[in-house]
C-alpha cells in the first residue's frame, strides 16, 4: 500500500528550539512538495522539488526555514529557532510528474 | 503571484440536492486542475481533475472548468452527509507548482 509517511505526526516544542520534520514520499515519485495549514491561511504552499532539486521556495520564511532531499526517499523541513507562530500542520505530498499529488498524515507543531 | 480564490462557505444543502463549489484563479498558465476533499483533522486526497474545457463527469461529481474566464467548479449531486468536507481547489502551472484556495466547508444537511 503506497503512502507518503511523516514524522513525527504531533510534536510541541518550546520557542527557540529547533524542530525537524522528515516525509518519505511515494517510491518513484519524483516530486515533493511541503504545505503548512492554519485556519487563517488555508494551505500554503511552502517548497517543492523535482528530481530533489528545489524547484520554488518563495513561500517559505528563509531566515528560520530549510527545506532538503537528501535523497529520492527523504525530505526533511527544519525550522530554527521555532516561534509560536509556526504552529500549524505540515504537509509533506508527492506525485509522479504532473499527476496527482498524494499527501501525508501530517505533522501537527506546536510552538510553546 | 498565483492566486486561487473559493467562497469559504460555510455552504449548506440539504441531503440529496446539488451542491455546486466555485474556484477562480489568476494564474493563465494553469493547464492542470485538481479538487481536494478534506475531512476534519484528515489530510486531503483527489477527488476530481481536468485538464481541457467542459464538463468531466466522474459517479456523483462533476467538474467544469472555462480557461478563458479562468473559472473552474464542482458539482456534487445527490449530496450524502459523508460529503461534508473542505474541498479544495488547486490549479497546477506548467511547473506543477500546486497552489491551493483557502477551500469550501460543505455541510450535508440529513
Amino acid at each position: 500500500d503506497a503512502r507518503v509517511t511523516q514524522t513525527p505526526r504531533d510534536k510541541v516544542t518550546e520557542m527557540g528550539q529547533e524542530v525537524t520534520m522528515r516525509c518519505q514520499p511515494i517510491l518513484g515519485h519524483n516530486t515533493v512538495f511541503w504545505y503548512r495549514q492554519t485556519m487563517m491561511q488555508g494551505l500554503e504552499l511552502l517548497a517543492y522539488f523535482r528530481n530533489r532539486a528545489p524547484l520554488d521556495d518563495s513561500g517559505m520564511p528563509k531566515d528560520r526555514f530549510s527545506a532538503e532531499m537528501p535523497d529520492a526517499t527523504l525530505a526533511t523541513l527544519k525550522i530554527q529557532p521555532s516561534e509560536p507562530r509556526d504552529s500549524a500542520v505540515y504537509f509533506c505530498a508527492s506525485a509522479l510528474m504532473n499527476t496527482e499529488a498524494f499527501f501525508g498524515q501530517g505533522t501537527r507543531l506546536t510552538v510553546v | 503571484q498565483k492566486e486561487v480564490e473559493q467562497n469559504s462557505g460555510p455552504l449548506s444543502v440539504p441531503e440529496g440536492a446539488i451542491a455546486s463549489l466555485n474556484c477562480t484563479y489568476s494564474d493563465r498558465g494553469s493547464q492542470s486542475f485538481f479538487w481536494y476533499r478534506q475531512y476534519s483533522g484528515k489530510s486531503p486526497e483527489l477527488i476530481m481533475f481536468i485538464y481541457s474545457n467542459g464538463d468531466k463527469e466522474d459517479g456523483r461529481f462533476t467538474a467544469q472548468l472555462n480557461k478563458a474566464s479562468q473559472y473552474v467548479s464542482l458539482l456534487i449531486r445527490d449530496s450524502q452527509p459523508s460529503d461534508s468536507a473542505t474541498y479544495l481547489c488547486a490549479p497546477g502551472a506548467g511547473s506543477y507548482q500546486l497552489t491551493f484556495g483557502k477551500g469550501t466547508k460543505l455541510s450535508v444537511i440529513p
